[in-house]
């Protein structure tokens, strides 16, 4: 069965320290989701794609973070400098959902958890 | 802007009953509301996905409702089990001008059975 997939699982930094996590969505899944989920909290929007556009990044702070998704594949998100306040686990989702056809559910995957020291 | 609320944050039960998750939330103008599963340090797993126009959806042990208009939904397990322990979320795909927004989620609730 076709997963997301994530890399690095983990992931221990410094703050002032840049790094970037990857995502591989399922094949064919036209939307990618970036979620940033705090501990104990639900997952919060931060970016969505549609193909290699951005559809709402409304709530992606842009002083720090970047997403791309070049080719509408596979896509990276990048934060420099790391604060502490970034500490949470990152997840990624795909969707083959187009205009108002949402029957389907988004596929998480695995995520990644950062820690910021 | 919506907004998802899960009622209890936490829940602890002896195995075998039966027990409710709640969830509501803001704003009706909704694709789809979905059930998530969270094991602990993991990713979401999709439990039941419920479109607007439906008012229940069942799989296995597990029962969701949906009530639109009065922006309520709720997930039924029935004879729960040890391995039911974790995070129930609930989220929303919310209309908007350009198609659908991300999904929102509630904060969950922390689930707990006892053998």
């Amino acid at each position: 069965e076709a997963e997301v997939a994530q890399s690095p699982r983990y992931k221990i930094t410094e703050k002032s320290q840049a790094v970037a996590f990857w995502c591989d969505p399922i094949s064919g899944h036209a939307t990618l989701y970036w979620y940033r989920q705090i501990l104990g909290q639900g997952p919060e929007l931060l970016v969505q794609f549609q193909d290699e556009s951005v559809v709402d990044d409304s709530q992606l702070p842009k002083d720090r973070f970047s997403a791309e998704r070049l080719k509408g594949v596979d896509s990276t998100l990048k934060i420099q400098p790391a604060e502490l306040g970034d500490s949470a686990m990152y997840l990624c989702a795909s969707s083959s959902a187009h205009g108002a056809n949402y029957r389907e559910t988004a596929d998480f995957g695995p995520g990644t958890r950062l820690l910021v020291l | 802007k919506q907004e998802v609320t899960q009622i209890p944050a936490a829940l602890s039960v002896p195995e075998g009953e039966n027990l409710v998750l709640n969830c509501s939330f803001t704003d009706s103008a909704i694709y789809n509301l979905q059930w998530f599963r969270q094991d602990p340090g993991k990713g979401l797993t999709s439990l039941l996905l419920i479109q607007s126009s439906q008012r229940e959806q069942t799989s296995g042990r597990l029962n969701a409702s949906l009530d639109k208009s009065s922006g309520r939904s709720t997930l039924y397990i029935a004879a729960s089990q040890p391995g039911d322990s974790a995070t129930y979320l609930c989220a929303v795909l919310t209309y908007s001008g350009g198609g659908a927004d991300g999904l929102t989620f509630g904060k969950g609730t922390h689930l707990i059975i006892q053998p």
